[in-house]
């Protein structure tokens, strides 16, 4: 699986939108991009994924580049509650029983302030 | 909530404890997993189980021993674990077509 570079941290006011971004100038095609994110002391939550058009749902949006080797998860109004350290992971669909790894890297720590 | 529950939801054990942990999901999934989280350190994969198999296994240490004794309910048995071993724990489950996992609250394990 494909290597990701994220900023080790960010801040962003509450009520503005967050733009997380993600390098994977390793990318190959048939890799997707994953977005989980972990507040503090609890399970990691799963956000939102992509192969290659932008993605949206009723927690983020995936904006991902033409070339694929960057991408960026945009939190449309930050609340508090959206403080957490956000995991861009990129990898192939498992197929076949096998590749089951979710390889977590550090993350970038968003932290929303009032 | 996710639909995976994890008990207990701390633990504190000495050393010579024999404990277990639980993971529990009721969303029809048939994979599940245990990740382990060190302080300052990123999530490790350590057992994979697909359909009641086990698939993956981590060169993790025989004092972790996991049972799955159906598509539910996951365990993770553990005997004369180490300080180091504190951690956190966590299960997740995912279904058999996606590599979305879901993951539980996990447990925060302490080893005196």
């Amino acid at each position: 699986d494909a290597k990701t570079t994220q900023p080790t941290s960010m801040d962003c006011a509450e009520g503005r939108a967050a733009n997380l971004p993600c390098n994977h100038s390793t990318i190959s095609g048939n890799e997707y991009v994953y977005w989980y994110r972990q507040i503090h002391s609890q399970g990691p939550q799963y956000i939102i994924h992509g192969l290659k058009n932008n993605e949206t749902n009723e927690m983020a949006s995936l904006i991902i580049t033409e070339d694929r080797k960057s991408s960026t998860l945009i939190l449309p109004h930050a609340t508090l509650r959206d403080t957490a350290v956000y995991y861009c992971i990129v990898r192939t669909l498992r197929s076949g029983g096998s590749n089951y790894k979710l390889t977590f890297g550090k993350g970038t720590l968003l932290t929303v302030n009032p | 909530e996710t639909g995976v529950t994890q008990t207990p939801r701390h633990l504190v054990m000495g050393m010579t404890n024999k404990k277990s942990l639980k993971c529990e999901q009721h969303l029809g999934h048939n994979a599940m997993y245990w990740y382990k989280q060190s302080a300052k350190k990123p999530l490790e994969l350590m057992f994979v189980y697909s359909l009641e198999e086990r698939v993956e296994n981590n060169s993790v240490p025989s004092r972790f021993s996991p049972e799955c004794p159906n598509s539910s309910h996951l365990f993770l048995h553990l005997h004369t674990l180490q300080p180091e071993d504190s951690a956190l724990y966590l299960c997740a489950s995912s279904p058999e077509h996606t590599d979305t996992q879901y993951f539980g609250p996990g447990t925060r394990l302490t080893v005196l």
